[in-house]
């Protein structure tokens, strides 16, 4: 199963776009990448999926470059509500889906 | 349509207890799959159910075990509880469980072990 690697913590201003990359090197042919989200005491919720090059959703883009060994989650103008724990999944089917450690965006006024 | 329902919200045990958690997924999603989470270990999969039989499992003892019903509908079950076990438990549905569909998370039963 791909392992991936997110940065622990982000900080950003309401307003700004931020964008976290995620890095998955063993991913295979048939795996996507999938992006949740996380509040405090909520279950994560689904923000984006995609295979390759770019996907755009309205909260959201995702960009995943030809090797596919990383992806970068772009979220425009963030707002307060934005804060929250970033998980980026690789999945393949009927597989049990692993869940890194996210990563943990704060958004300041 | 309505979302992912998990009961109880709020669960108090004491060790050596056993509980049951209970899991509807969105209508039409055959696809159940049960997680733990807590501060130290993160999001942990327990299991996935598919059409009343466990497709996958996670890396956690038997005393935690789960099962589906013929309208999708899951449970899972904790026995001997002990301290560790308490965490935000997360019950998430899809539609077939392959790579493409999206995951839907209810709200996550809070057990608390004493």
């Amino acid at each position: 199963l791909a392992k991936t690697t997110q940065p622990i913590s982000m900080d950003s201003y309401e307003g700004q776009e931020v964008n976290i990359t995620c890095s998955h090197n063993n991913i295979a042919t048939n795996d996507y990448i999938t992006w949740y989200q996380q509040f405090p005491s909520q279950g994560p919720r689904f923000i984006i999926q995609g295979y390759k090059t770019k996907v755009t959703n309205e909260v959201a883009s995702l960009f995943i470059p030809a090797d596919r060994k990383s992806s970068t989650l772009s979220l425009p103008r963030v707002s307060l509500s934005d804060t929250a724990v970033y998980y980026c999944l690789v999945a393949r089917p009927a597989s049990k889906i692993i869940f890194g450690s996210g990563t943990r965006l704060s958004i300041r006024p | 349509k309505a979302g992912v329902t998990q009961t109880p919200r709020y669960l108090i045990k004491t060790r050596g207890q056993q509980v049951t958690l209970s899991c509807s997924p969105i209508s039409g999603h055959r696809s159940v799959s049960w997680y733990q989470q807590t501060p130290g270990q993160g999001l942990q999969f327990l299991f996935e159910y598919f059409s009343e039989t466990q497709r996958n499992k996670g890396n956690f003892p038997g005393r935690f075990s789960g099962r589906q019903f013929s309208n999708s509908r899951s449970e899972m079950n904790v026995s001997t509880l002990e301290l560790g076990d308490s965490a935000l438990y997360l019950c998430a549905s899809s539609l077939l469980g392959q790579r493409t569909d999206t995951q839907y998370f209810g709200p996550g039963t809070r057990l608390t072990v004493l």
